[in-house]
C-alpha cells in the first residue's frame, strides 16, 4: 500500500524556474526521503529529513517536513534539462523499510 | 553509481517459468532490500535481508523468495511467473539493521513476461 502521495503526478516548467512538489502521507514516520529516477533507470537518493526536522537544504534542493501535516514538499531552485524526472517521496516508520508515493514526473524544457 | 549492481538487466520469458534475479550490495553494507516497481502498483517493498537473515517482509508473493548468501549478495527468485509480474525490480541496500538511513538503490532488473 502507498504511504506517501505525490501532489502534483506531473509538472511541466521551463529552465531557471522552481519547481515544487508535495507528499502526503498517513501515518507516523522517522523520516522522509526524496528520491528520483530518470526514466526506466534507478533511483537516486536526494535528501533525507528526520521527523524533527523542519527544514533541510542541499544545493539547489529544499525539503520541508510538517509533521503535524503529515506533509512534506521538495524545492528545486533554477531547474535544468537535467532535472527532467520523475521524484518519489519515501517515507521510514521504524523498520527500515521504505514507503513509496506513485512519484511527481518532472518535465524541465529548454 | 550507486555501487549496488544486479544482473541481468533485462530479462523476457515466458508464463509459467522460473528466474533469478541477482544482487551485490554496496562493499559494507549488510542489508538488502528488494523492491518491485509496476505501473499500477508504483514502487512496492518486497523484503529485506539483514547480514544473511530476513529481516523485514513486504507485499511479496508467495510464489517469490529471496535469500542472501555469505558473502552478502542476495537473490530474487520468481517462479510460476505470470503476465503480472512483468516490472522493474530494484534492490537496494544500506549499512544499519534499523535502518534510519540511506537506501543505495541498484539499476534494476526488467522483467518481461510473455
Amino acid at each position: 500500500s502507498q504511504q506517501g502521495e505525490e501532489d502534483p503526478q506531473a509538472l511541466s516548467i521551463q529552465e531557471g524556474e522552481n519547481a515544487t512538489m508535495n507528499c502526503s502521507y498517513k501515518t507516523s514516520i522517522n523520516n522522509l526521503q526524496w528520491y528520483r529516477q530518470n526514466s526506466g533507470r534507478g533511483l537516486v537518493h536526494l535528501i533525507l529529513i528526520r521527523s524533527n526536522e523542519r527544514e533541510k537544504h542541499s544545493g539547489r534542493l529544499r525539503v520541508t517536513l510538517d509533521t503535524s501535516k503529515k506533509s512534506s514538499s521538495l524545492l528545486i531552485t533554477a531547474s535544468r534539462a537535467a532535472d527532467t524526472a520523475s521524484y518519489f517521496c519515501a517515507t521510514n516508520s521504524g523498520y527500515s523499510t521504505l514507503t513509496f508515493g506513485k512519484g511527481t514526473m518532472l518535465l524541465v524544457s529548454p | 553509481d550507486s555501487g549496488v549492481t544486479q544482473t541481468p538487466k533485462h530479462l523476457i520469458t515466458a508464463t509459467g517459468q522460473r528466474v533469478t534475479l541477482r544482487c551485490s550490495p554496496r562493499s559494507g553494507d549488510l542489508s538488502v532490500y528488494w523492491y518491485q516497481q509496476s505501473l499500477d502498483q508504483g514502487l512496492q517493498f518486497l523484503i529485506q535481508y539483514y547480514n544473511g537473515e530476513e529481516r523485514a517482509k513486504g507485499n511479496i508473493l508467495e510464489r517469490f523468495s529471496a535469500q542472501q548468501f555469505p558473502d552478502l549478495h542476495s537473490e530474487l527468485n520468481l517462479s510460476s511467473l505470470e503476465l503480472g509480474d512483468s516490472a522493474l525490480y530494484f534492490c537496494a541496500s544500506s549499512g544499519k539493521r534499523g535502518g534510519s538511513d540511506t537506501q543505495y538503490f541498484g539499476p534494476g532488473t526488467r522483467l518481461t513476461v510473455l
